[in-house]
């Protein structure tokens, strides 16, 4: 089982719909974690991170965690066609600093 | 500000040459830097850390030999594919940690390799 599994996509959607975006994790250890978009050919940009259960929300994008599923999430409302990219969600253990990507979800938002 | 930039953005080469890549933050002192690999489609492996002044520490079935890895100084990390063969060609993409915000990992844009 992988450390960090989402959903390849692609995922398309209208302008203006809410996309919901997912992930799972497999190690209980796992403290924080961290949403990054990356467009094609473009180094990853870090959208979010969030280290506890619940809600985190900065202007259309809310991450949220469910520590006790192991489950995490990125909402965006009001989605534009800039959105399209490719989401990843990422774990960081705080020791040591590195990170373990999932596969990464492919979003096109389409006029 | 925490901006990384990497250097070339991208190269083609012939099989059996080497090719450095440089990787730099350019607005802050960055103590930990990170070189990863990602192949179409697919998601970022982390192939090594780099520490300043120190050896980097490398993921397992990274060959060190063949991605030598520098980090010189505060602000510049090098990776060089020695040998490279057109199995190496792939998107490399490094990050550095500022540690006023160690937490967060701040990409730089990526370099696309090719080997012919």
């Amino acid at each position: 089982q992988k450390e960090v599994e989402q959903d390849p996509g692609p995922l398309s959607v209208p302008e203006g719909a809410i996309v919901s975006l997912n992930c799972t994790y497999s190690n209980s250890a796992f403290q924080y974690f961290m949403w990054y978009r990356q467009y094609s050919r473009k180094g990853p940009e870090l959208l979010m991170y969030t280290y506890s259960s619940g809600n985190k929300e900065d202007g259309r994008f809310t991450a949220q965690v469910d520590k006790s599923s192991k489950y995490i999430s990125l909402f965006i409302r009001d989605s534009q066609p800039s959105d399209s990219a490719t989401y990843l969600c990422a774990r960081h253990t705080g020791g040591g600093n590195k990170l373990t990507f999932g596969t990464g979800t492919q979003l096109k938002v389409e006029l | 500000g925490a901006v990384v930039s990497q250097h070339p953005s991208w190269v083609i080469c012939k099989s059996g040459t080497s090719v450095k890549i440089e990787c730099r933050s350019l607005d802050f002192q960055a103590t930990t830097m990170f070189w990863y690999r990602q192949f179409p489609k697919q998601s970022l492996m982390l192939m090594a850390t780099s520490n300043e002044g120190s050896k980097a520490t490398y993921e397992q079935g990274v060959e060190k030999d063949k991605f030598l890895i520098n980090h010189a100084s505060l602000t510049l990390s090098t990776l060089t594919v020695t040998s490279a063969h057109p199995e190496d060609s792939s998107f490399y993409i490094c990050s550095a940690t500022n540690p006023r915000r160690v937490n967060e990992q701040f990409f730089g844009p990526g370099t696309r390799l090719t080997v012919l």
